[in-house]
């Protein structure tokens, strides 16, 4: 079946730190990647998305590139904020029999920064 | 545009009731997925509608379920609630649904918690 693993938290950082949270996958065929952010409270929010190997998405300062060699999609940015500070999850997205898609999710990984 | 709402955004229930959340779609969207997060399982697919047709399911009992209307608004119900109910029940919407690469984005959740 698919599956996402992604790095245990939480992860603590100083501020302008640089930021890596790993995530490798399993899936049959070839699926799009996501890495979602959750902040206290809320949902989840589209943070990058990549469609096809060696794709690089990136927005807000964070980036990740689809590794299908090393089936990875490790999420990077240079400098972290303490706003930053929320629960980062990988996802995959795979078509389904009936037509539709799924989004198949990591545990998260929880990050704090600080000052 | 609008994102995806949900209502409403917390819940207490006692075990044995039903209870029904409902979920707005950004404008323009066909697909609704329903997805429940919990602590210990993380985050799971329920199901997943298209044109008032349930598409796709997960691995959850008959008790949760599901419509789509014309106007692609969605409702779940969950029956005879259990304890082990109590969850954040997170909406996404995509376009279509079609093709691993639509994009899903998530509303706010409604916080279930059954006593």
């Amino acid at each position: 079946g698919n599956s996402v693993t992604q790095m245990e938290g939480p992860v603590t950082l100083s501020e302008e730190a640089f930021l890596t949270i790993n995530c490798t996958y399993t899936a049959t065929g070839y699926p799009s990647l996501f890495w979602y952010v959750q902040y206290p409270g809320e949902g989840l929010q589209l943070l990058l998305k990549a469609t096809k190997a060696d794709d690089k998405g990136s927005n807000k300062g964070f980036e990740a590139t689809y590794r299908k060699e090393t089936t990875s999609f490790h999420l990077e940015k240079g400098s972290v904020q303490v706003s930053d500070s929320a629960v980062y999850f990988c996802a995959l997205s795979v078509i389904l029999t009936g037509g539709g898609n799924k989004l198949t999710f990591g545990t998260g990984t929880q990050l704090k920064v600080e000052l | 545009k609008a994102g995806v709402t949900q209502t409403p955004r917390y819940l207490i229930k006692t075990r044995g009731q039903q209870v029904t959340l409902s979920c707005s779609p950004i404008s323009g969207h066909r697909s609704v997925s329903w997805y429940q997060q919990t602590p210990g399982q993380g985050l799971q697919f329920l199901f997943e509608y298209f044109s008032e047709t349930q598409r796709n399911k997960g691995n959850f009992p008959g008790r949760f379920s599901g419509r789509q209307f014309s106007n692609s608004r969605s409702e779940m119900n969950v029956s005879t609630l259990e304890l082990g109910d109590s969850a954040l029940y997170l909406c996404a919407s995509s376009p279509s649904g079609r093709g691993h690469q639509d994009t899903q984005y998530f509303g706010p959740g409604t916080r279930l918690t059954v006593l």
